[in-house]
Protein backbone atom coordinates (compact mmCIF):
# COMPACT_ATOMS: atom_id res chain seq x y z
CA UNK A 1 0.00 0.00 0.00
CA UNK A 2 1.56 3.24 -0.92
CA UNK A 3 2.14 5.94 1.80
CA UNK A 4 1.39 9.52 1.98
CA UNK A 5 3.23 11.27 -0.90
CA UNK A 6 4.16 14.94 -0.78
CA UNK A 7 5.69 16.75 -4.17
CA UNK A 8 8.29 18.52 -4.12
CA UNK A 9 10.48 17.15 -1.70
CA UNK A 10 12.65 20.56 -2.26
CA UNK A 11 12.48 23.55 -3.27
CA UNK A 12 13.74 27.06 -3.05
CA UNK A 13 11.44 30.36 -3.53
CA UNK A 14 12.67 34.36 -3.44
CA UNK A 15 10.65 36.74 -0.97
CA UNK A 16 7.40 37.70 -2.30
CA UNK A 17 6.85 34.25 -4.65
CA UNK A 18 4.14 32.01 -3.85
CA UNK A 19 4.16 28.19 -3.54
CA UNK A 20 2.04 25.20 -3.96
CA UNK A 21 2.82 22.13 -2.37
CA UNK A 22 0.98 19.25 -3.04
CA UNK A 23 0.08 15.83 -0.65
CA UNK A 24 -1.63 12.52 -2.28
CA UNK A 25 -3.10 10.79 1.21
CA UNK A 26 -2.83 6.78 1.50
CA UNK A 27 -5.90 5.58 -0.50
CA UNK A 28 -8.82 5.47 1.10
CA UNK A 29 -8.08 8.31 3.64
CA UNK A 30 -10.41 10.82 3.63
CA UNK A 31 -8.63 13.49 6.03
CA UNK A 32 -5.68 15.43 5.30
CA UNK A 33 -3.87 17.77 7.59
CA UNK A 34 -0.72 19.98 6.92
CA UNK A 35 2.08 21.05 10.19
CA UNK A 36 4.46 23.03 9.66
CA UNK A 37 8.21 22.50 10.96
CA UNK A 38 10.97 24.59 11.98
CA UNK A 39 13.81 24.86 14.10
CA UNK A 40 12.70 27.40 16.11
CA UNK A 41 8.60 26.46 16.45
CA UNK A 42 9.11 23.14 16.40
CA UNK A 43 5.59 21.56 14.47
CA UNK A 44 2.64 23.29 14.30
CA UNK A 45 -1.08 22.35 12.67
CA UNK A 46 -2.07 24.31 9.98
CA UNK A 47 -5.23 23.33 8.70
CA UNK A 48 -7.10 19.93 7.82
CA UNK A 49 -9.65 18.91 4.86
CA UNK A 50 -11.89 16.25 4.74
CA UNK A 51 -14.10 15.80 1.87
CA UNK A 52 -13.17 18.37 0.15
CA UNK A 53 -14.05 20.87 3.44
CA UNK A 54 -11.87 22.72 5.21
CA UNK A 55 -12.69 20.49 9.24
CA UNK A 56 -10.01 22.32 11.21
CA UNK A 57 -7.67 25.36 11.43
CA UNK A 58 -4.45 26.60 12.80
CA UNK A 59 -3.03 29.94 13.72
CA UNK A 60 -1.85 30.58 10.84
CA UNK A 61 -2.01 33.98 8.76
CA UNK A 62 -4.43 33.90 5.67
CA UNK A 63 -0.79 33.73 3.16
CA UNK A 64 -1.43 30.24 4.12
CA UNK A 65 -4.41 28.24 2.47
CA UNK A 66 -5.45 25.20 1.22
CA UNK A 67 -7.73 23.07 -0.44
CA UNK A 68 -8.43 19.58 -1.60
CA UNK A 69 -9.80 17.78 -4.46
CA UNK A 70 -12.52 15.20 -4.97
CA UNK A 71 -9.62 12.24 -4.97
CA UNK A 72 -8.53 13.32 -1.57
CA UNK A 73 -5.52 14.59 -2.89
CA UNK A 74 -4.38 18.41 -1.27
CA UNK A 75 -2.69 21.26 -2.45
CA UNK A 76 -1.29 24.03 0.02
CA UNK A 77 0.00 27.11 -1.07
CA UNK A 78 1.38 30.37 0.72
CA UNK A 79 1.45 33.36 -1.12
CA UNK A 80 3.85 36.40 -0.43
CA UNK A 81 6.48 34.45 1.35
CA UNK A 82 8.58 35.71 3.97
CA UNK A 83 12.35 34.13 5.05
CA UNK A 84 10.73 33.00 8.20
CA UNK A 85 8.08 30.64 6.47
CA UNK A 86 11.55 28.40 5.23
CA UNK A 87 10.32 25.26 7.11
CA UNK A 88 10.00 21.36 6.51
CA UNK A 89 5.75 21.34 5.55
CA UNK A 90 4.76 17.94 6.51
CA UNK A 91 1.43 16.30 5.21
CA UNK A 92 -0.34 13.69 6.85
CA UNK A 93 -3.49 11.10 6.00
CA UNK A 94 -6.33 9.93 8.21
CA UNK A 95 -9.19 7.59 7.86
CA UNK A 96 -12.50 9.74 8.37
CA UNK A 97 -11.78 10.56 12.07
CA UNK A 98 -8.67 12.97 10.99
CA UNK A 99 -6.75 15.01 13.78
CA UNK A 100 -9.48 14.16 16.28
CA UNK A 101 -8.15 10.88 16.26
CA UNK A 102 -4.57 11.16 16.57
CA UNK A 103 -3.57 8.55 14.15
CA UNK A 104 -2.16 10.17 11.51
CA UNK A 105 -0.14 8.77 8.46
CA UNK A 106 2.87 11.46 7.86
CA UNK A 107 4.77 11.89 4.38
CA UNK A 108 8.37 12.86 4.32
CA UNK A 109 7.67 16.65 3.71
CA UNK A 110 8.57 19.04 1.61
CA UNK A 111 11.28 21.34 2.69
CA UNK A 112 11.17 24.95 1.58
CA UNK A 113 14.09 27.55 1.62
CA UNK A 114 13.05 31.30 1.19
CA UNK A 115 15.89 33.55 -0.11
CA UNK B 1 -5.86 24.88 27.02
CA UNK B 2 -4.31 22.44 26.15
CA UNK B 3 -0.12 22.46 26.33
CA UNK B 4 2.52 19.56 26.02
CA UNK B 5 5.76 19.90 27.83
CA UNK B 6 8.40 17.13 26.71
CA UNK B 7 10.83 17.92 29.99
CA UNK B 8 14.20 17.06 28.00
CA UNK B 9 15.19 18.46 24.68
CA UNK B 10 18.09 15.64 24.39
CA UNK B 11 18.26 11.93 25.51
CA UNK B 12 21.76 9.69 25.15
CA UNK B 13 21.72 6.14 26.05
CA UNK B 14 24.48 3.27 25.67
CA UNK B 15 22.54 0.60 23.41
CA UNK B 16 21.31 -2.07 25.75
CA UNK B 17 20.04 0.37 28.71
CA UNK B 18 16.14 1.85 29.31
CA UNK B 19 15.13 4.72 27.43
CA UNK B 20 13.19 7.48 29.66
CA UNK B 21 11.58 10.56 27.64
CA UNK B 22 9.05 12.28 29.58
CA UNK B 23 6.46 14.16 29.03
CA UNK B 24 3.71 16.03 30.71
CA UNK B 25 0.61 17.44 29.54
CA UNK B 26 -2.21 20.20 30.39
CA UNK B 27 -5.61 19.45 29.42
CA UNK B 28 -9.43 21.00 30.58
CA UNK B 29 -11.23 17.59 29.05
CA UNK B 30 -10.18 14.22 29.04
CA UNK B 31 -7.01 13.89 26.51
CA UNK B 32 -6.04 11.76 23.89
CA UNK B 33 -2.08 11.40 24.30
CA UNK B 34 0.59 10.17 21.65
CA UNK B 35 3.97 9.60 21.10
CA UNK B 36 5.15 10.05 17.42
CA UNK B 37 9.10 9.30 16.39
CA UNK B 38 10.52 11.15 13.71
CA UNK B 39 13.77 9.61 12.11
CA UNK B 40 15.99 11.95 10.00
CA UNK B 41 14.54 13.84 6.96
CA UNK B 42 11.47 11.38 7.54
CA UNK B 43 7.95 12.03 7.94
CA UNK B 44 6.66 10.98 11.75
CA UNK B 45 5.35 7.98 12.51
CA UNK B 46 3.16 7.08 15.17
CA UNK B 47 4.12 4.41 17.85
CA UNK B 48 1.21 4.54 20.49
CA UNK B 49 -1.64 6.13 21.54
CA UNK B 50 -3.73 6.46 24.77
CA UNK B 51 -7.44 7.23 24.67
CA UNK B 52 -8.62 6.32 28.02
CA UNK B 53 -8.48 2.57 28.16
CA UNK B 54 -5.62 1.12 29.49
CA UNK B 55 -3.51 3.44 31.19
CA UNK B 56 -0.54 1.35 30.61
CA UNK B 57 -0.09 1.28 26.40
CA UNK B 58 1.99 -0.84 24.21
CA UNK B 59 3.54 0.41 21.16
CA UNK B 60 5.84 -0.63 18.28
CA UNK B 61 8.88 -1.31 18.11
CA UNK B 62 9.14 -2.07 22.52
CA UNK B 63 8.29 0.88 23.32
CA UNK B 64 5.29 1.67 25.65
CA UNK B 65 3.74 4.70 27.91
CA UNK B 66 1.89 5.12 31.36
CA UNK B 67 -0.43 7.57 31.28
CA UNK B 68 -1.20 9.37 35.23
CA UNK B 69 -3.67 11.33 35.46
CA UNK B 70 -2.44 12.20 39.08
CA UNK B 71 0.72 13.36 37.66
CA UNK B 72 -0.47 14.79 34.68
CA UNK B 73 2.15 12.38 32.91
CA UNK B 74 2.29 10.18 29.66
CA UNK B 75 6.34 9.20 30.03
CA UNK B 76 7.57 6.88 26.87
CA UNK B 77 9.77 3.84 28.09
CA UNK B 78 11.65 1.34 27.07
CA UNK B 79 13.52 -1.52 28.35
CA UNK B 80 16.25 -2.23 25.94
CA UNK B 81 17.61 0.98 23.66
CA UNK B 82 18.72 -0.30 20.25
CA UNK B 83 21.07 2.03 17.98
CA UNK B 84 18.01 2.10 15.19
CA UNK B 85 15.83 4.09 18.01
CA UNK B 86 18.21 7.04 17.91
CA UNK B 87 15.57 9.94 16.31
CA UNK B 88 13.57 12.73 17.71
CA UNK B 89 10.21 11.72 19.72
CA UNK B 90 7.41 13.68 19.64
CA UNK B 91 4.41 13.86 22.43
CA UNK B 92 1.25 14.99 20.84
CA UNK B 93 -2.23 15.87 22.69
CA UNK B 94 -5.45 16.44 21.63
CA UNK B 95 -9.01 17.16 23.90
CA UNK B 96 -12.40 15.00 23.90
CA UNK B 97 -15.29 17.19 23.17
CA UNK B 98 -15.38 20.18 20.39
CA UNK B 99 -11.40 19.13 20.06
CA UNK B 100 -10.11 20.87 16.34
CA UNK B 101 -6.01 20.68 16.83
CA UNK B 102 -3.24 18.75 17.60
CA UNK B 103 -1.02 20.10 20.00
CA UNK B 104 2.72 19.09 19.52
CA UNK B 105 5.45 18.88 21.98
CA UNK B 106 8.87 20.30 21.14
CA UNK B 107 10.22 17.08 20.73
CA UNK B 108 13.08 14.87 22.84
CA UNK B 109 15.97 13.62 20.59
CA UNK B 110 17.25 10.58 21.78
CA UNK B 111 20.93 9.49 21.11
CA UNK B 112 22.19 5.65 21.71
CA UNK B 113 25.62 5.07 22.19
CA UNK B 114 27.40 1.73 21.47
Amino acid sequence: KAGVTQTPRYLIKTRGQQVTLSCSPISGHRSVSWYQQTPGQGLQFLFEYFSETQRNKGNFPGRFSGRQFSNSRSEMNVSTLELGDSALYLCASSLSGGINTGELFFGEGSRLTVL
Amino acid sequence: AQSVTQLDSHVSVSEGTPVLLRCNYSSSYSPSLFWYVQHPNKGLQLLLKYTSAATLVKGINGFEAEFKKSETSFHLTKPSAHMSDAAEYFCVVTEGGGYNKLIFGAGTRLAVHP
